[in-house]
């Protein structure tokens, strides 16, 4: 099976700052990748889908690249609302997400 | 508009079996791809399973042979029917729909989710 690692695990951030989230596959996936936004007790939601299209509905300040094995999810200006997880999925074999990597409040 | 809201979670003993159900509204089940995935609690996402459009299913390796998946078009509805249920089934299952390309496919619409306890 395909394995997804994401980093980092965790990570603190203050309103309006740029962050960045790697997602990492251990073969080639071209770019079969896509990203979820999960808060706490509710259901996952699509951000991302084929590595850097926008899920309709999505602010634009949340942004996606890559292709092949190295990916990232990037929110331009942080948000109130966009303390959550972050969970990176490929769909190239199966379907496997990464670990997780959770936005906290700095 | 889509929704999904899944039922059938509950306490169940080791061994036991559950059928949780996913009614669907604003599209047909029968026309997409639907999946169950599962969370364990403080842990990540699993898929566990996919029903396709023209009926073929798929299993992760982990429920293979203990789970089935189907849908009821009458009811426009989705299932999953767990078997010999153990301890680490233990998770939220949400049911989604798949939307599917060439080689690959993603999880458009979830459903809030249905907590499974297997415990004695």
């Amino acid at each position: 099976d395909i394995q997804m690692t994401q980093s980092p695990s965790s990570l603190s951030a203050s309103v309006g700052d740029r962050v960045t989230i790697t997602c990492r596959a251990s073969q080639n996936i071209n770019n079969h990748l896509n990203w979820y936004q999960q808060k706490p007790g509710t259901a996952p939601k699509l951000l991302i889908y084929l590595a850097s299209s926008l899920q309709s509905g999505v602010p634009s300040r949340f942004s996606g690249s890559g292709s092949g094995t190295d990916f990232t999810l990037t929110i331009s200006s942080l948000q109130p609302e966009d303390f959550a997880t972050y969970y990176c999925q490929q769909s190239h074999s199966k379907r496997t997400f990464g670990q997780g990597t959770k936005v906290e409040i700095k | 508009e889509v929704q999904l809201v899944e039922t059938g979670g509950g306490l169940i003993q080791p061994g036991w079996s559950q059928r949780l159900s996913c009614a669907a509204s604003g599209f047909l089940v029968s026309s997409y791809y639907m999946t169950w995935v599962r969370q364990a609690p403080g842990k990540g996402l699993e898929w566990v399973s996919v029903l396709y459009t023209d009926g073929y299913t798929y299993y992760a390796d982990s429920v293979k042979g203990r789970f089935t998946i189907s849908r009821d078009n009458s009811k426009n509805t989705l299932y999953l029917q767990m078997n010999s249920l153990r301890a680490e089934d233990t998770a939220v299952y949400y049911c989604a729909r798949l939307i599917v390309g060439s080689g690959w496919d993603y999880f458009d619409y979830w459903g809030q989710g249905t907590l499974v306890t297997v415990s004695s």
